[in-house]
């Protein structure tokens, strides 16, 4: 009964080429969160959707996009990885009202390598 | 900034022993929770208390908050070798922000 899940598991691409990383939740919330995890470091906050309202950290690169067709799916689009951008990367959801930052649910993320 | 402070950033105990772990952060709060995420997986949420709260607990979890000092400890009785992973708090206020994390090993 898996409620947010991120596919795939593990994602290789080269330096420069674009990659997209999925997630999906059966949890109808209205939040959906993209984080990104670096070795033995906290959780950056990317950007998150407030349903279809995109809010975007001041220190995102913009080489990091996302779209948000429908309220199950969203995707984080990477337009020219580096290596710096090797990572966790994780989706999270949550059922608020703007600005209460309600619990937030997790999938096991996207572990990405750039070769 | 994205991250608050959590200490220790390790902590290495035997099983049966107690855990604990302190948090603070800098801005005034809505609510503080606690996220613990096993080698590999994501996070799940453990517990929130809310600013107008003082202590919380859930089974084995124990959570103070004391929002004058901005911090929150988690303490976690009894400790089983599952519980062995990393612990983080997020402080819920007009942004998210993050604990650095503590690491936990427990041992069997």
């Amino acid at each position: 009964d898996a409620m947010v899940i991120q596919n795939p598991r593990y994602q290789v691409t080269q330096f420069g080429k674009p990659v997209t990383l999925s997630c999906s939740q059966t949890l109808n919330h209205n939040v959906m969160y993209w984080y990104q995890q670096k070795s033995s470091q906290a959780p950056k906050l990317l950007f998150h959707y407030y349903d279809k309202d995109f809010n975007n950290e001041a220190d995102t690169p913009d080489n990091f996009q996302s779209r948000r067709p429908n309220t199950s799916f969203c995707f984080l689009d990477i337009r020219s990885p580096g290596l710096g951008d090797a990572a966790m990367y994780l989706c999270a959801t949550s059922r608020d009202v703007r600005g209460t930052y309600q619990p937030q649910h997790f999938g096991d993320g996207t572990r990405l390598s750039i070769l | 900034s994205q991250q608050g402070e959590e200490d220790p950033q390790a902590l290495s105990i035997q099983e049966g022993e107690n855990a604990t772990m302190n948090c603070s952060y800098k801005t005034s709060i809505n609510n503080l929770q606690w996220y613990r995420q096993n080698s590999g997986r994501g996070l799940v949420h453990l517990i929130l208390i809310r600013s107008n709260e003082r202590e919380k607990h859930s089974g084995r979890l124990r959570v103070t908050l004391d929002t004058s000092k901005k911090s929150s400890s988690l303490l976690i009785t009894a400790s089983r070798a599952a519980d062995t992973a990393s612990y983080f708090c997020v402080a819920a206020g007009n942004k998210l922000t993050f604990g650095g994390g503590t690491r936990v090993l427990v041992k069997p």
